[in-house]
């Protein structure tokens, strides 16, 4: 089984910050990596695929990039609604989450 | 708009079962394969089980953690999924989401999107 590390696992930033999360996959998956984000009592909402293909209506302050084994998700720009919790996948071999980041108000 | 809304959850004793059901519309439902998520309180996101279309003979996956005692279907004529769980335990306690694969190419290998509202299931006695 393919395990996913995800870090850190809560970060605490202001508007306006640029904030990175890394993800790291047990193997190699290509670029088979999606994040998403997730406010509480919600379900998770689709950002990025293939590692850094945007989804539709997401907007452009979301960026991803990697390859192999090591991803991270930048948002640039910290907007109020982007205080949530995000969590990568890797699609490659089945599905498997990483333990989310809660992105938190400083 | 593309709509997953799921039922069936509840307050279930160990060892009973419960079935999951999840509705679909807004989409070519037979095309895409269907999976269902779960999230314990507090915790991370864990796949447990998919199932693919027709036209990819509806192969199905499970996760470790409940191969043997779940079971995904779909019936494309109702635009319904399901989950079969048996013999269900404590630590199967979680919101249950429905999702779609992303889209219908490939057969499996996507992300998912979009996702239902998500069921509780409550296992204790």
């Amino acid at each position: 089984d393919i395990q996913m590390t995800q870090y850190p696992s809560t970060l605490s930033a202001s508007v306006g910050d640029t904030v990175t999360i890394t993800c790291r996959a047990s193997q190699a998956i290509a670029t088979s990596l999606a994040w998403y984000q997730q406010k509480p009592g919600k379900a998770p909402k689709l950002l990025i695929y293939k590692a850094s293909t945007l989804e539709n209506g997401v907007p452009s302050r979301f960026s991803g990039s990697g390859s192999g084994t090591e991803f991270t998700l930048t948002i640039s720009s910290l907007q109020p609604d982007d205080f949530a919790t995000y969590s990568c996948q890797q699609h490659h071999i089945l599905w498997t989450f990483g333990q989310g980041t809660k992105v938190e108000i400083k | 708009e593309v709509q997953l809304v799921e039922s069936g959850g509840g307050l279930v004793q160990p060892g009973r079962s419960l079935r999951l059901s999840c509705t679909a519309s807004g989409f070519t439902f037979d095309t895409y394969a269907m999976s269902w998520v779960r999230q314990a309180p507090g915790k991370g996101l864990e796949w447990i089980s998919s199932i693919r279309s027709r036209a990819y003979s509806g192969a199905t996956d499970y996760a470790a953690s409940v191969r043997g005692r779940f079971t995904i279907s779909r019936d494309d004529s109702k635009r319904m999924a399901y989950l079969q769980m048996n013999s269900l335990r404590t630590e199967d306690t979680a919101v249950y989401f429905c999702t779609r694969s992303r889209s219908n190419w490939p057969p499996t290998g996507e992300p998912f999107a979009p996702w239902g509202q998500g069921t509780l299931v409550t296992v204790s006695s």
